[in-house]
């Protein structure tokens, strides 16, 4: 079974600049869950989507957003970039949203904002 | 104060060495602890998981949750150098619908050979 897939691995904007990531889960995993990952703040949670719904979302600005369509995938948007928005960016699905099921991480998306 | 604190190391160990990593929390609301390790260029993947206060073995790793004393940890025996990586915890509050890990910062851990 393939696992999480993320696309770009790598990006670089400037500020004020608008960016959007992809992430492809497990084939059968309906939730999405998105963390930002910095040297300074550690993994902090964005966003959960299960079914096309958003079901929780974490501490971060109106700036950050994201939606999940009908095949499970999803997408992130994050509008005018900060400098402090540079970070690993990493998606991760679970079949279901419970804490007992498994999050599967991908491996990242790496944005830098100049 | 963060609500999940880790000693972020980074923490040197010959190989055959015992690792013991640990987790300190505040929340008391937490119920749900993990172990995530995470090599370079990679997303974390998950060690351990824990639900109760007492250990959990599997393998080389044991995990330890004191709920009393709002305290986790990671045991590694006989490390080896394929496990140098970061090293995070990780817990949550909730067992149903909309979880949310909150994650320490992370233990980088190096198995010298």
């Amino acid at each position: 079974k393939a696992g999480v897939t993320q696309t770009p691995r790598y990006l670089i904007k400037t500020r004020g600049q608008q960016v959007t990531l992809s992430c492809s889960p497990i084939s059968g995993h309906r939730s999405v869950s998105w963390y930002q990952q910095t040297p300074g703040q550690g993994l902090q949670f964005l966003f959960e989507y299960f079914s096309e719904t958003q079901r929780n979302k974490g501490n971060f600005p109106g700036r950050f957003s994201g939606r999940q369509f009908s095949n499970s995938r999803s997408e992130m948007n994050v509008s005018t970039l900060e400098l402090g928005d540079s970070a690993l960016y990493l998606c991760a699905s679970s079949e279901g949203t419970t804490a007992y099921n498994e999050q599967f991480f991908g491996p990242g998306t790496r944005l830098t904002v100049l | 104060q963060k609500e999940v604190e880790q000693d972020p190391g980074p923490l040197s160990v010959p190989e055959g060495a015992i690792v013991s990593l640990n987790c300190t929390y505040s929340n008391s609301a937490f119920q749900y602890f993990m172990w995530y390790r995470q090599y370079s260029r990679k997303g974390p993947e998950l060690l351990m998981y824990t639900y109760s206060s007492g250990n959990k073995e599997d393998g080389r790793f044991t995990a330890q949750v004191d709920k009393s004393s709002k305290y986790i940890s990671l045991f590694i025996r006989d490390s080896q150098p394929s496990d140098s990586a970061t090293y995070l915890c990780a817990m949550t509050a909730r067992a149903g619908s909309a979880r949310q890990l909150t994650f320490g910062s992370g233990t980088q851990l190096t198995v010298l050979p």
